[in-house]
This record gives C-alpha cells, sequence and structure tokens, in this order.
C-alpha cells in the first residue's frame, strides 16, 4: 500500500457519460498530481494541486477538470466521454515544498467507455 | 524541461547485473536525476534519486558523471521479478510535475 488512495479501481461506461475519479494523497502530503496512462500515449500529465489551488497544467482536455477539497482529497471529473478517453488514471502526491523524494502514485483507476 | 533519452528495451537474465542509461544533455543547474519503475497497470514507484557523483540504495545504484549529462540506472543481480518499465526523468525536485518519457522496457529471461 503506497499510501495514495484511488477509487474506484475499475470503472465502465458508456460513450457521453460523466464520471468522477476519486483520490486521497498520503498523509501529509499537500500535493497531488492526475496523469493518464493509454497504450500509445504513455503516461501524459493532466493536472497538479498544491493545498487547495490549480498549480499547474499539462495536456488536460476542456472535457476534463479536477479539483482539491480542504481535506486535500482530490476529484478528477471527466465529461462527455469518448471512446479514447479509456485509459488508466494515475494520482500522485508529494510533500509539495522544498526537496521532494519521489512522488508517490497510488494504483490507478481503470477507465473503459464503450 | 530537459529532455532524456534511454534505449526502449533491454533483455538480460537472471542474476546479472544490469545497467540502463540516460542521456540529458539539456539538464540545468537545479535539475535532480530520478528514476521510477512501472509494472503492468500499477502506478510508477520511486527507485533513487541523485544529483551528482553515486548514490546508492537498497534496490539500485544511481551513477551520474560531473558533466551531469548522462546518468545511469544499476540494478544488481536482477531477478525475474524486477521485468518492468523503468524511466529516467529529470526535473527541480520539490512541488513540480513529473513528465514521463517512453521508458526502458526492461526483460528478465530466466
Amino acid at each position: 500500500d503506497s499510501g495514495v488512495t484511488q477509487t474506484p479501481k475499475h470503472l465502465i461506461t458508456a460513450t457521453g457519460q460523466r464520471v468522477t475519479l476519486r483520490c486521497s494523497p498520503r498523509s501529509g502530503d499537500l500535493s497531488v498530481y492526475w496523469y493518464q496512462q493509454s497504450l500509445d500515449q504513455g503516461l501524459q500529465f493532466l493536472i497538479q494541486y498544491y493545498n487547495g489551488e490549480e498549480r499547474a497544467k499539462g495536456n488536460i482536455l476542456e472535457r476534463f477538470s479536477a479539483q482539491q477539497f480542504p481535506d486535500l482529497h482530490s476529484e478528477l471529473n471527466l465529461s462527455s466521454l469518448e471512446l479514447g478517453d479509456s485509459a488508466l488514471y494515475f494520482c500522485a502526491s508529494s510533500e509539495g515544498g522544498g526537496l521532494d523524494y519521489g512522488y508517490t502514485f497510488g494504483s490507478g483507476t481503470r477507465l473503459t467507455v464503450v | 524541461l530537459a529532455k532524456t533519452t534511454q534505449p526502449i528495451s533491454m533483455d538480460s537474465y537472471e542474476g546479472q547485473e544490469v545497467n540502463i542509461t540516460c542521456s540529458h544533455n539539456n539538464i540545468a543547474t537545479n535539475d535532480y536525476i530520478t528514476w521510477y519503475q512501472q509494472f503492468p497497470s500499477q502506478g510508477p514507484r520511486f527507485i533513487i534519486q541523485g544529483y551528482k557523483t553515486k548514490v546508492t540504495n537498497e534496490v539500485a545504484s544511481l551513477f551520474i558523471p560531473a558533466d551531469r549529462k548522462s546518468s545511469t540506472l544499476s540494478l544488481p543481480r536482477v531477478s525475474l521479478s524486477d521485468t518492468a518499465v523503468y524511466y529516467c526523468l529529470v526535473a527541480i525536485s520539490g512541488n513540480t510535475p513529473l513528465v514521463f518519457g517512453k521508458g526502458t522496457r526492461l526483460s528478465v529471461i530466466a
């Protein structure tokens, strides 16, 4: 157990639908990062939150959004889903300040859009 | 962000030492070198991080020459369970998003 909890582990939904992925960071970590991993694209950075505020944005589609709540857990919302959104979605957390000895990843949510 | 180049794949027999070299010619003064390991359908796992010279932990060693334009991850006496993708990343440590490349797919053969 890495200390980063992602739910659900698996999700199957239809095109056009909306889903929410949840991430609880490791205790004490202030930063949360979301990544998407598909077979042809590798690990793609989507977005980062630090202590409730958006810190950095990567290749995140406009149909996707995220937020980090006061208790530091984060949610990634995916809407108007397309077949190409099928992927593994990972959340990672880090302390967020000073020297970090690596980021801790969760076990991921496998999203299948049918 | 400094671009990294590493071999797409490597094969090794069990019990051998494996060295994976990563080049990062444009590394900046504040950048650290970090390696991650990823098994299929699992999140990447931090292996080791260094700034210069040599770093060793219970899993691996990281060799960084003086010019820091490359680094070598050394895995001693690999086993079948070391079969995974290994990513080399270069970034300013602390609160910055990691950008992953394609990584090196290591296959350990019995």
